[in-house]
């Protein structure tokens, strides 16, 4: 039973470019959010994706964006990169009605230069 | 906006002594979770509470929701090298998201 996986490990961008990251969640499990963890930080909750609609979303300007597909499986795209986005993004998936039980992927590595 | 704060942000102990880290949010939580984080690794869950004033172990691993669900805590007994990570609170109020908290990093010297 594979956990949750996120796709690439690492990725570097210069600024103003666009960025795409992959999340399959753990089986079994419906419900996918995405964090952004700065260095030294703790995650920050970006949105959440049920039912192939954001459900919940945090902060974060419109720069950033998801999808849900039918398989469950998530994207997150981040347009316009700024420096500060630099960060590791992480996917954490859930079964609806048990959102404590939640596991986290490995997170993709985003460096922007 | 919400706000969960932990201390210390840094402690170093030596192999064997006890820890212990604080987590304080500015609002009342509906519950609050526990997670904990190797370097280089992701968050890994550890447990929730749930009920005001509970208290909940793992092994060497004792967690405590304060009464007025605005706090807690995480203390670990006779520290091992492997308990090394960053150990982070993560509250919710209701059905909203998590929010983190600012994270403890553990050393343990052998």
């Amino acid at each position: 039973d594979a956990g949750v996986t996120q796709s690439p490990t690492h990725l570097i961008k210069t600024r103003g470019q666009q960025v795409t990251l992959r999340c399959s969640p753990k089986s079994g499990h419906d419900t996918v959010s995405w964090y952004q963890q700065a260095l030294g930080q703790g995650p920050q909750f970006i949105f959440q994706y049920y039912e192939e609609e954001e459900r919940q979303r945090g902060n974060f300007p419109d720069r950033f964006s998801g999808h849900q597909f039918p398989n469950y499986s998530s994207e997150l795209n981040v347009n316009a990169l700024l420096l500060g986005d630099s960060a590791l993004y992480l996917c954490a998936s859930s079964l609806d009605g048990l959102p404590w039980e939640q596991f986290f992927g490995p997170g993709t590595r985003l460096t922007v230069l | 906006g919400q706000q969960v704060m932990q201390i210390p942000q840094y402690q170093h102990v030596q192999e064997g002594e006890d820890f212990t880290t604080y987590c304080n949010s500015s609002t009342t939580l509906s519950n609050i979770q526990w997670y904990k984080q190797r370097p280089g690794g992701h968050p890994v869950f550890l447990i929730q509470l749930v009920k005001s004033g509970e208290v909940k172990k793992q092994k060497r691993l004792t967690f405590q929701f304060g009464e007025a669900k605005k706090n807690s805590s995480l203390h670990i007994t006779a520290t091992q090298t492997t308990d090394v990570g960053t150990y982070f609170c993560a509250g919710r109020t209701g059905a909203n998201n998590l929010f983190f908290g600012t994270g403890t990093r553990l050393t343990v010297i052998p």
